[in-house]
């Protein structure tokens, strides 16, 4: 089945320090990835998308490129800000499922000043 | 720019009670999605609805119903409350069933079992 896997939190960095957060899948067929964000207390926010192999991502200063080589969807970030302390949530669309999504388990971020 | 609404944003009920959820979608999105979130968990898809007909099902308990009216909101009626039905639950909507868009969430209901 079509599943979502992410590092293992919590990830803690000092403001201004360089942010990955692996992401994989498994799917049938060619997913749409995404990469939510969820702050305390908050719903979910979409913070970028792509929807085919090679796209890159990109928003408030995060990417991530879609590899389908790897079925990887990495997270990153080059310079993080105490504002960006959340948890990341990766996932996973398939066509055939009619939008649902897939979560990976969420990844807490914890940026120090 | 509108949201989605939920409401309430946080309900308590007592075990073996009955609770509804309400969701208002985007104007003009047709196509609302229900997901639960445990504590320290990743959100779990419940229901969907598209044009008021229900799409899509996923981990959704029998004691939980839920519809898309013809104003395409929806509700969640869920009874016979259990303590581990403790969470906060989701609402999405997008405009037809766009994987490709991703779609908004509104902020959630907490609801607390006693």
């Amino acid at each position: 089945g079509n599943s979502v896997t992410q590092m293992e939190g919590p990830v803690t960095l000092s403001e201004e320090a360089f942010l990955t957060i692996n992401c994989t899948y498994t799917a049938t067929g060619y997913p749409s990835l995404f990469w939510y964000v969820q702050y305390p207390g908050e719903g979910l926010q979409l913070l970028l998308k792509a929807t085919k192999a090679d796209d890159k991502g990109s928003n408030k200063g995060f990417e991530a490129t879609y590899r389908k080589e790897t079925t990887s969807f990495h997270l990153e970030k080059g310079s993080v800000q105490v504002s960006d302390s959340a948890v990341y949530f990766c996932a996973l669309s398939t066509g055939n499922q009619g939008g649902k999504l897939i979560f990976g388990q969420g990844t807490e971020l914890s940026v120090k000043p | 720019a509108a949201g989605v609404i939920q409401s309430p944003r946080h309900l308590i009920k007592e075990k073996r009670e009955t609770a509804t959820l309400k969701c208002y979608p985007i104007p003009r999105h047709d196509t609302v999605y229900w997901y639960q979130q445990g504590p320290g968990q990743d959100p779990q898809f419940l229901i969907s609805f598209y044009e008021k007909m229900q799409s899509d099902k996923g981990s959704i308990p029998d004691r939980f119903s839920a519809q898309q009216f013809s104003d395409y909101h929806s509700e969640l009626n869920m009874s016979s409350l259990e303590l581990g039905d403790s969470a906060l639950y989701f609402c999405a909507s997008s405009s037809g069933r766009a994987v490709s868009y991703g779609y908004t969430f509104g902020s959630g209901t907490r609801l607390t079992v006693v």
